[in-house]
């Protein structure tokens, strides 16, 4: 789930500029992170991942940060370009009676204006 | 990487009819899973699918109105039953890659279902 104090639903930047969105997950035993693009009309796309003894991680110009003290997930976009322009979904992994289960936060829009 | 198919694209179904939902994918996978998004939301999980028994429910969703099948280990099906508006919805199977990094889901392009 995501923190009211720390969700953003919409973010907009300027191309060119680093996009930082952040995710609040809730449950401590929770040890499996990711990050999901999802564009309009498709599903959602793997991004990057992070496991709970890890606090950062960096892809091709995304890093995730991982704060396990608070519970805080974010996710930075350096560069931003108007093809990031879509819905960012953070997901956590949480051990269920099927095995283990993603449980999605409830998403933020980016908008990169040129 | 892998291709994940899923069958159709989008419908349009009257109320009370069942529409059946295929997932197919090109490679082996280890665990498939069921997802729906309800218009401007975020994805909830329906059901885990498990080759050759039940699959796994999450709260909230029951075999009635949701039965699941995967009669092997790439492919699967979700049939909504007696369907509402309410459940118009985009529906996403989703894979976990034998070999690949354990527990990374990968998800098909969703089906996207109107219920008149």
């Amino acid at each position: 789930g995501e923190s009211v104090g720390l969700h953003l639903p919409t973010l907009s930047v300027q191309e060119g500029d680093n996009s930082i969105i952040n995710c609040a997950y809730s449950n401590s035993a929770s040890d499996y992170f990711i990050w999901y693009k999802q564009e309009s009309g498709k599903g959602p796309q793997f991004i990057i991942d992070i496991r709970s003894n890890m606090d950062k991680r960096q892809g091709q110009r995304v890093t995730v940060l991982l704060n396990k003290t608070v519970k805080h997930l974010s996710l930075q976009i350096a560069a931003t370009q108007p093809g990031d322009s879509a819905v960012y979904f953070c997901a956590e992994n949480r051990p269920n009676q099927a095995g283990t289960a993603l449980i999605f936060g409830k998403g933020t829009t980016l908008s990169v204006s040129s | 990487s892998a291709v994940i198919s899923q069958k159709p694209s989008r419908d349009i179904c009257q109320r009370g009819t069942s529409l059946t939902i295929q997932c197919q994918v090109d490679s082996q996978v280890t665990m498939m899973f069921w997802y729906r998004q309800q218009p401007g939301q975020s994805l909830t999980l329906i059901a885990t699918a498990n080759q050759g028994s039940e699959a796994t429910y999450e709260s909230g969703f029951v075999i009635d109105k949701f039965p699941i099948s995967r009669p092997n280990l790439t492919f699967s099906t979700l049939t909504v039953s007696n369907m509402s508006p309410e459940d118009s919805s985009i529906y996403l199977c989703s894979v976990v890659l034998a070999g690949g990094r354990a527990d990374t889901q990968y998800f098909g392009p969703g089906t996207r279902l109107t219920v008149l």
